[in-house]
């Protein structure tokens, strides 16, 4: 089935430093999400990408589709206490059957920012 | 505008019991889809919903189950609890099925002891 492999797992940086992170896939997708989760809450959309080769930006946050549409990345520049949390990639394909509707998230990437 | 609400936010059983679970989506969106996260985890898909029926299913057992009603909430059902049922469910809504881009409520904590 399909994977998205997520990385860097963690990551520890100082305030105002950039940071980048990716998911690669196994599978192409047809859209890619990232999401922010904060401990006990529900993931918040941060950037949504919907074509293969897509920039997209969000305030201080960055994210690429991939031209082959089995990757994408996210970066943020500039970091700040508040951007600390888990950042999850999600890719979502036109499967119909069972995976109709179906979001296939990484494993996370939790990032500690020292002010 | 009211964002995607879950109820309850926290909830204890024992193994063997029943649990529902309740969602409530982004008014004018047609589509709910719960996930399962397990500690440490990313969110597993469980189900999808549309217009009041199933269109997705996730590899989960049929000891769990949905439905939607005509307003577009949706229930989650899990029948005879396992401790690994212990999770963070999560329930998701969009405007329309398969594409369109899900935006999360803030979970029900479930422990099963």
């Amino acid at each position: 089935g399909q994977q998205l492999n997520q990385s860097p797992q963690s990551m520890f940086i100082q305030e105002g430093e950039d940071v980048s992170m990716n998911c690669t896939s196994s599978s192409i997708f047809n859209t890619w999400l990232w999401y922010k989760q904060d401990p006990g809450e529900g993931p918040v959309l941060l950037i949504a990408l919907y074509k293969a080769g897509e920039l997209t930006s969000n305030g201080r946050l960055t994210a690429q589709f991939g031209i082959t549409r089995k990757d994408s990345f996210l970066n943020i520049s500039a970091s700040i206490p508040s951007d600390v949390g888990i950042y999850f990639c999600a890719g979502q394909s036109n499967a119909g059957g069972t995976s109709y509707g179906k979001l296939t998230f990484g494993q996370g990437t939790i990032l500690t920012v020292h002010p | 505008d009211a964002g995607v609400t879950q109820s309850p936010t926290h909830l204890i059983k024992t193994r063997g019991q029943h649990v529902t679970l309740r969602c409530s989506p982004i008014s004018g969106h047609k589509s709910v889809s719960w996930y399962q996260q397990v500690l440490g985890q990313g969110p597993q898909f469980i189900f999808q919903y549309y217009e009041k029926e199933e269109r997705g299913r996730g590899n989960f057992p049929d000891r769990f189950s949905a439905r939607q009603f005509p307003n577009y909430s949706s229930e989650l059902n899990v029948n005879a609890l396992l401790l690994g049922d212990s999770a963070l469910y999560l329930c998701a809504s969009s405007l329309a099925a398969n594409t369109e881009t899900q935006y999360f409520g803030p979970g029900t904590r479930l422990l099963v002891l």
